[in-house]
């Protein structure tokens, strides 16, 4: 079955950076993209962008560009997010989800909640 | 951008009662439209796909309508489980969005 397992909580302080990982299973990862979606606390959903997991290509949206940064090991199956200079307004729970032609978004991972405080 | 217009944003309800959530583009986004569930603490699930096709294993008294703009989800009858927040999702075009959510509760 497909699945989609993010890494663990963060804590990190004002300024510092966060990786956050999305493995993948039960699918061929390169037939699909991945997308990042936000959600910070109490609030409602905020899609990030995407990253096409066959060529590498990574697509921001406008809130996003320049600390975040998306990246694959594809052999391992797994997407990343990085977010650098971490601001208090990061903290957040991010969410990868399976991209598809017919009903996208029908897999998401657990979240991985980055908190942010100095 | 398109911005995603769900109502109302919360709904007081029985188990058995009939539901309708409505969500308003402010343009047309042909039939992707997606709708889900979301509970505290978990992912959003997906209910809903492209306007009106039920996800595998979402259960029947789900259902939604609409077309370009305007869209509906209806719970066909209550079940105490049904209880959370609702989001919609438009994937016509990038950037996506969702909207602000519809947070069905206990009457």
């Amino acid at each position: 079955q497909i699945q989609l397992v993010q890494s663990g909580p963060e804590l990190k302080k004002p300024g510092e950076s966060v990786k956050i990982s999305c493995k993948a299973s039960g699918y061929t990862f390169t037939d699909y993209a991945m997308h990042w979606v936000k959600q910070a606390p109490g609030k409602g959903l905020k899609w990030m962008g995407w990253i096409n997991t066959y060529t590498g290509k990574p697509t921001y949206a406008d809130d996003f560009k320049g600390r975040f940064v998306f990246s694959l090991e594809a052999s391992a199956s797994t997407a990343n997010l990085q977010i650098s200079n971490l601001k208090n307004e990061d903290t957040a729970t991010y969410f990868c989800a399976k991209g598809a032609a017919i009903s996208p978004f029908a897999y998401w991972g657990q979240g991985t909640l980055v908190t942010v405080s100095s | 951008d398109i911005q995603m217009t769900q109502s109302p944003s919360v709904l007081s309800a029985s188990v058995g009662d009939r539901v309708t959530l409505n969500c308003k583009a402010s343009q047309n986004i042909n039939k992707y439209l997606n709708w889900y569930q979301q509970k505290l603490g978990e992912a959003p699930k997906l209910l809903i796909y492209n306007t009106n096709n039920l996800q595998t294993g979402i259960p029947s008294r789900f259902s939604g309508s609409g077309s370009g703009t305007d869209f509906t989800l209806t719970i066909s009858s209550l079940q105490p489980e049904d209880f959370a927040t609702y989001f919609c999702f438009q994937h016509n075009s990038w950037p996506y969005t969702f909207g602000a959510g519809t947070k069905l509760e206990l009457k």
